[in-house]
């Protein structure tokens, strides 16, 4: 366990849904991380979350929708997805944004 | 020129070998850097942090870093088919102001 929690580990859901991502840190850390894992492809970096702040918003398209309330929580929404955005999301925490950062389990999304 | 790059493998080596894994960067004033463990579908775990020229040492692993050739690496001693996974090099790059991964390397220890 590295102290970054994500909920659910696994979603299925159609391209008209809404739904969300969650993950939580008890690590005490002041930056929080949304990434993307496709297969066979490097960890692409969606949004960087700094103290609160969104610090990066690697041309994301805007049907993936941020929102960070407290240093301690973070989460994606998502809403009308295609089927290409079938992938690992992975959230990671870290200390300042040039640190150490620590993963989540993931969530395994799947696009009907 | 990739900001990361890593030989993506397969990388096979015989259990008790040492197994031996770069990564070359292209920002020169890079200052941070990381391996990454990652199964089969599981999370990134971190193994390693680097921030100085020079070997560091931990169990089994040890991390190289040369600064002025732009080069970090991975050694891993005694290799155990339980160290079969995909390495994944990370840099923080100062001018990004982020950490930006390479594509992995996927190892394989022999039995």
């Amino acid at each position: 366990e590295t102290g970054v929690t994500q909920t659910p580990r696994h979603l299925v859901m159609g391209m008209t849904n809404k739904k969300s991502l969650k993950c939580e840190q008890h690590l005490g850390h002041n930056a929080m991380y949304w990434y993307k894992q496709s297969a066979k492809k490097p960890l692409e970096l969606m949004f960087v979350y700094n103290f609160k702040e969104q610090t990066e918003n690697n041309s994301v398209p805007s049907r993936f929708s941020p929102e960070c309330p407290n240093s301690s929580h973070l989460f994606l929404h998502l809403h009308t997805l295609q089927p290409e955005d079938s992938a690992l999301y992975l959230c990671a925490s870290s200390q300042d944004i040039a640190g150490e950062q620590f993963f989540g389990p993931g969530t395994r999304l799947t696009v009907l | 020129q990739k900001e990361v790059e890593q030989n993506s493998g397969p990388l096979s080596v015989p259990e008790g070998a040492i197994a031996s894994l770069n990564c070359t960067y292209s920002d020169r004033v890079s200052q941070s850097f990381f391996w990454y463990r990652q199964y089969s579908g599981k999370s990134p775990e971190l193994i390693m942090s680097i921030y100085s020229n020079g070997d560091k040492e931990d169990g089994r692993f040890t991390a190289q870093l040369n600064k002025a050739s732009q080069y970090v690496s991975l050694l891993i001693r005694d290799s155990q088919p339980s160290d079969s996974a995909t390495y994944l090099c990370a840099v923080y790059i100062q001018g990004a102001q982020k950490l930006v991964f390479g594509q992995g390397t996927r190892l394989t220890i022999n039995p």
